[in-house]
Formats: structure tokens, C-alpha cells, sequence
């Protein structure tokens, strides 16, 4: 099972870089690594998927290295409404069972002034 | 397109009752999940359905949770009977050719049992 570990909480100023990484290390073959952000009240909103390397969106990064047992989400310049619970999730539909389909604990993004 | 459409959106009952949570996939879509969250437990995928069959329902927690679609647009999720612990927010989600590996999630069901 591609288990996956993040950082319970992250606070961050306002206009900052921030990074979140996630470790999966037995990540398999045919699963794509997919990242998502919920906030109170709603629920979770895809952001960015990537298999390996780079993937760069209009709102976020995804660092892949090589070796694919962890990722990095990379928010640009975090503003307030950035705060939010971000997940990240491993897994494959093609390949998929409901076990691989499972949120980890998510990284809880405080955004401030 | 409406995106996943859930309803309702919130439900007081009281234990013993019947629940019923219903829910609309994206047009399209052949995957249709049901997810539990909860502070204690997080996001819990409960049971999903692969063109209309239940392909896991592994998550499920105990007979008296059951789920049904009966074709590609409407799913339930029923408890029968509601019990305290019950208590959560219920998405659902769907995903689709088109959507890749993309699961999109409905707004959610906010259930209370008093």
C-alpha cells in the first residue's frame, strides 16, 4: 500500500514560497501522485497531479524526484487564502484498489500576516 | 458542468432514524465513491462503484451502512439505523476517462444524530 506521510501543520507569512512534501515510499508503478486542498466546510479541490519530475500549474508546482517515494507541493507567494488542509494522495484507478484510494492526514496550512 | 452534486447538504436526526444521502456524479463519470471524514479519523473512503457495481466496499463499517447506484447519474448512501457515531460529513466523488486521475468531490453531506 502506497502509505503516504506529510507534516501535520505549516505556517507561513504571507507572500512566502512555501513547500510541502509528502513521503510515499512504496509508491508502485502505475500510480500517479495527485494533490488537493480542502477548506473548511468544503470539500477537497484537486490542484496538481504528476507522475515523475516537474508538473507546474497556474496555481502550484509538483517536484518528482526520480526515484518517486516522495513529492513536493510548492505554493508561490502563499497569500490568506491559501490556508487550508492540503493532501496528498497516491494511488492509480487502473491499478487501483479502494486501499490505494485513501487520504493520508493532510498538511494544515496557516497562512498569516 | 454542475460537478458533483450532493444532498442534502445538512441533516439533524435522531438515533434510530433512517438516513438517506444522495448524490449526483459529474455526466460521464464511470467512478463513483463514498468518503467519510471526521476529526478522529480523517477522510475514510467508505465503498465505490465502477459503472454502477460496488467494486470495494471494504470501508464500509458495519451493516447498517448500505449503498446502491442504480444507474450511471444517482447513488445513495443509507444508514439504517443512525447512531451518534454516525455523526460526519459524507462526500461524494466521482472520476472519469475525462478527468484522468482526477477524483472530484461533491460539497458534502453535514450529518448530525443527536
Amino acid at each position: 500500500l502506497a502509505k503516504t506521510t506529510q507534516p501535520i501543520s505549516m505556517d507561513s507569512y504571507e507572500g512566502q514560497e512555501v513547500n510541502i512534501t509528502c513521503s510515499h515510499n512504496n509508491i508502485a508503478t502505475n500510480d500517479y501522485i495527485t494533490w488537493y486542498q480542502q477548506f473548511p466546510s468544503q470539500g477537497p479541490r484537486f490542484i496538481i497531479q504528476g507522475y515523475k519530475t516537474k508538473v507546474t500549474n497556474e496555481v502550484a508546482s509538483l517536484f518528482i524526484p526520480a526515484d518517486r517515494k516522495s513529492s513536493t507541493l510548492s505554493l508561490p507567494r502563499v497569500s490568506l487564502s491559501d490556508t487550508a488542509v492540503y493532501y496528498c494522495l497516491v494511488g492509480g484507478f487502473l491499478t487501483g484498489t479502494a486501499s490505494k484510494l485513501t487520504f493520508g492526514t493532510g498538511t494544515r496550512l496557516q497562512v498569516t500576516l | 458542468d454542475a460537478g458533483v452534486i450532493q444532498s442534502p447538504r445538512h441533516e439533524v436526526t435522531e438515533m434510530g432514524q433512517e438516513v438517506t444521502l444522495r448524490c449526483k456524479p459529474i455526466s460521464g463519470h464511470d467512478y463513483l465513491f463514498w468518503y467519510r471524514q471526521t476529526m478522529m479519523r480523517g477522510l475514510e473512503l467508505l465503498i465505490y462503484f465502477n459503472n454502477n457495481v460496488p467494486i470495494d466496499d471494504s470501508g464500509m463499517p458495519e451493516d447498517r451502512f448500505s449503498a446502491k447506484m442504480p444507474n450511471a447519474s444517482f447513488s445513495t448512501l443509507k444508514i439504517q439505523p443512525s447512531e451518534p457515531r454516525d455523526s460526519a460529513v459524507y462526500f461524494c466523488a466521482s472520476q472519469g476517462e475525462s478527468s484522468g486521475n482526477t477524483i472530484y468531490f461533491g460539497e458534502g453531506s453535514w450529518l448530525t444524530v443527536v
